[in-house]
């Protein structure tokens, strides 16, 4: 079965320093994607960053970079220079074959001044 | 006007009530999806659409009724919801329905059922 764990209910991060928002998947399809996204208070789900299971490279976007460690099944999205608009809602999400996008429950970022 | 767009953003109905919510893409893609959010749940998945077919229905009740008139539109028909429908209605897009491709998403409707 397809599934997204995130551990860490809520997080909290000075700003300008760096955090790691953790993630584990489970997925016996041998191609899948892992994409991380950003729920700020307003609702919308943003696209942040996305990861490829043959990608030879971690993923990385601006301030975002995935931490992909394959045999660990981790997908680990890492925060550089915490702004105090990160403060947000984080999902990691995976997708394997058919149409599902399974989801994580998400971990509550809050960025501290 | 770019990405996904939703409306209403909020809406609050009554239980007899028959209300709809639109969903529209803007980005040439060719699937579209509703979600529900509830609070502390992950993201469920109700219907998808490709080419405007509806390729999943996730064991969803029919008080839910989707529309895909074309690639851009998607609307989710309500009538006769319970309180426990309250919650938020994410639509969202990609470029094909199989495969890895990124879903875009709206922003959401925030759905209060009395």
């Amino acid at each position: 079965a397809q599934k997204i764990t995130q551990t860490q209910p809520g997080m909290f991060v000075q700003e300008k320093e760096a955090v790691t928002l953790d993630c584990t998947y489970d997925t016996s399809d041998p191609s899948y994607g892992l994409f991380w996204y950003k729920q700020p208070s307003s609702g919308e789900m943003i696209f942040l960053i996305y990861q490829g299971s043959y990608d030879q490279q971690n993923a990385t976007e601006g301030r975002y970079s995935l931490n992909f460690q394959k045999a660990r099944k981790s997908a680990n999205l890492v925060i550089s220079a915490s702004q105090l608009g990160d403060s947000a809602m984080y999902f990691c999400a995976m997708r394997a074959t058919g149409n599902q996008f399974y989801f994580g429950t998400g971990t509550s970022l809050t960025v501290i001044p | 006007e770019t990405g996904v767009t939703q409306t209403p953003r909020h809406l609050v109905m009554g239980m007899t009530n028959k209300k709809s919510l639109k969903c529209e893409q803007h980005l040439g893609h060719n699937a579209m999806y509703w979600y529900k959010q509830s609070a502390k749940k992950p993201l469920e998945l109700m219907f998808v659409y490709n080419f405007k077919e509806q390729t999943e229905n996730n064991s969803v009740p029919s008080r839910f009724s989707p529309e895909c008139p074309n690639s851009s539109h998607l609307f989710l028909h309500l009538h006769t919801l319970q309180p426990e429908d309250s919650a938020l209605y994410l639509c969202a897009s990609s470029r094909r329905e199989g495969g890895t491709d990124t879903q875009y998403f709206g922003p959401g409707t925030r759905l209060t059922v009395l």
